[in-house]
């Protein structure tokens, strides 16, 4: 298996630009996971999807950020419009849940997002 | 409150020296404790996974220690090598739910 995959791995854009990051889990986990990781903040769960359903999405930071899973092998995050303190390391992580919480995750490579 | 405390936040040792990094949580129902490690540019990698009623884990040169009446975690490095430079990062997952706390992370320097 290839992993968690993410595109971009690096995205540069201005303040005010529509950002969407990519993610592929790894096929047969039913859980997914964005977070953002930052100097100051550390690793910050933003959401999580459990068969394609959003669970949790109290950690995201505010209405410009949005995420969306239509099917069990492709997720989205996007941020309209985007701000320099959005600037981090956004991963996406899979898992297969089955009922417990003891789940390991497995992140992708990240993107490297900057907005100018 | 639900949290997690590493410490020291960085450290530098020389090659082929050992080293322990600490985890201290108040997390609360626990299910269970992840040692992670992360090169730097990549994703965090599972290095143990530790459950209630386990103490110990090893994982090759990497052994993590779990005192779940004192809430600490302990990850010991042996035989230190260059490329176990790296954040190690603890994290503690919550019984019944999809939830972890994640530690702020202890950045290893290993010096040749």
């Amino acid at each position: 298996d290839a992993g968690v995959i993410q595109s971009p791995r690096h995205e540069v854009t201005e303040m005010g630009q529509e950002v969407t990051l990519r993610c592929k889990p790894i096929s047969g986990h039913n859980s997914l996971f964005w977070y953002r990781q930052t100097m100051m903040r550390g690793l910050e769960l933003l959401i999580y999807f459990n068969n394609n359903v959003p669970i949790d999405d109290s950690g995201m930071p505010e209405d410009r950020f949005s995420a969306k899973m239509p099917n069990a092998s492709f997720s989205t995050l996007k941020i309209q419009p985007s701000e320099p303190r959005d600037s981090a390391v956004y991963f996406c992580a899979s898992s297969l849940t089955s009922g417990g919480s003891y789940n390991e995750q497995f992140f992708g490579p990240g993107t490297r997002l900057t907005v100018l | 409150k639900n949290q997690v405390e590493q410490s020291p936040q960085s450290l530098i040792i020389l090659e082929g020296k050992n080293c322990t990094l600490q985890c201290n949580y108040t997390v609360s129902p626990f299910s269970n404790l992840r040692w992670y490690k992360q090169d730097t540019g990549r994703g965090p990698v599972s290095l143990t996974i530790m459950t209630f009623s386990e103490n110990t884990k090893s994982n090759g040169r990497y052994t993590a220690t779990l005192d779940a009446d004192t809430k600490q975690s302990s990850l010991h490095i042996t035989a230190s090598q260059l490329s176990d430079s790296a954040s190690y990062i603890c994290v503690v997952g919550r019984t019944g739910g999809f939830k972890t706390i994640f530690g702020a992370g202890t950045r290893l320097f290993v010096k040749a």
